[in-house]
């Protein structure tokens, strides 16, 4: 109930277009939900989250789209560039009351040029 | 405004031997977070740390592994008698206060164990 799952595995998408990455979760306790990007040798860094209270947040080219009943939220990237490709996690918490993250097992993203 | 730092970056050991990692919380952090992350996988939470205190590290082997974050100095992952099986890339993150949600992350050790 603890896990968060993450689909795909990876991902090659041309440039221009809309990736589209999936986690789902059980623990309905969760109530904030961050993606981190990783590129490699690098540590994660924060690039958007959200809270259950709205169905979507957008910064920049980067959506994320919360479906609370499903317990599914994704992560979509608009006119998505080469400098985009890196590894994308989702995670889980439970806010204020817990500070582990619950990480999904990442998704390893291609920009083709 | 320095963000997390990790040292070593890269840390060869060979079996048996100790592994140190440290990390220096960003400023005016006094929380602290430890995660390792196997290849191709995500992170796993190890141990959180305040100033002096051992939080929760519910996520830590029972065996070979303390953590520790003195009142003065960075906080320390300790891996003693390592093994093969601890190659993996050690992910420290910080934040301001418990209650804060955004945790900050260093760049990561990554151990070989030989």
């Amino acid at each position: 109930q603890q896990q968060v799952k993450q689909s795909p595995q990876s991902l090659i998408v041309q440039k221009g277009g809309i990736p589209i990455i999936n986690c789902a979760y059980e623990n309905t306790a969760f109530d904030y939900f961050p993606w981190y990007q990783q590129f490699p040798g690098k540590g994660p860094a924060l690039l958007i989250a959200i809270r259950p209270d709205v169905s979507e947040k957008k910064e920049g080219r980067f959506t994320i789209s919360f479906n609370k009943s499903a317990k599914q939220f994704s992560l979509h990237i608009m006119d998505s560039q080469p400098g985009d490709s890196a590894t994308y996690f989702c995670a889980a918490n439970l806010g204020d009351s817990n500070y582990q993250l619950i990480w999904g097992a990442g998704t390893k993203l291609i920009i083709k040029p | 405004n320095a963000g997390v730092m990790q040292n070593p970056r890269h840390l060869v050991r060979r079996r048996g031997q100790e592994a140190r990692l440290r990390c220096s919380p960003m400023k005016g952090h006094s929380h602290v977070y430890w995660y390792r992350q196997l290849p191709e996988e995500g992170l796993k939470f190890m141990v959180y740390l305040q100033k002096e205190n051992i939080i929760d590290e519910s996520g830590m082997p029972k065996e070979r592994f303390s953590a520790e974050f003195p009142k003065e100095g960075p906080s320390i992952l300790r891996i003693q008698q390592v093994v093969r099986g601890d190659s993996a890339a050690y992910f420290c993150a910080s934040s301001p206060t418990a209650g804060e949600d955004t945790q900050y992350f260093g760049p990561g050790t990554r151990l070989t164990v030989l």
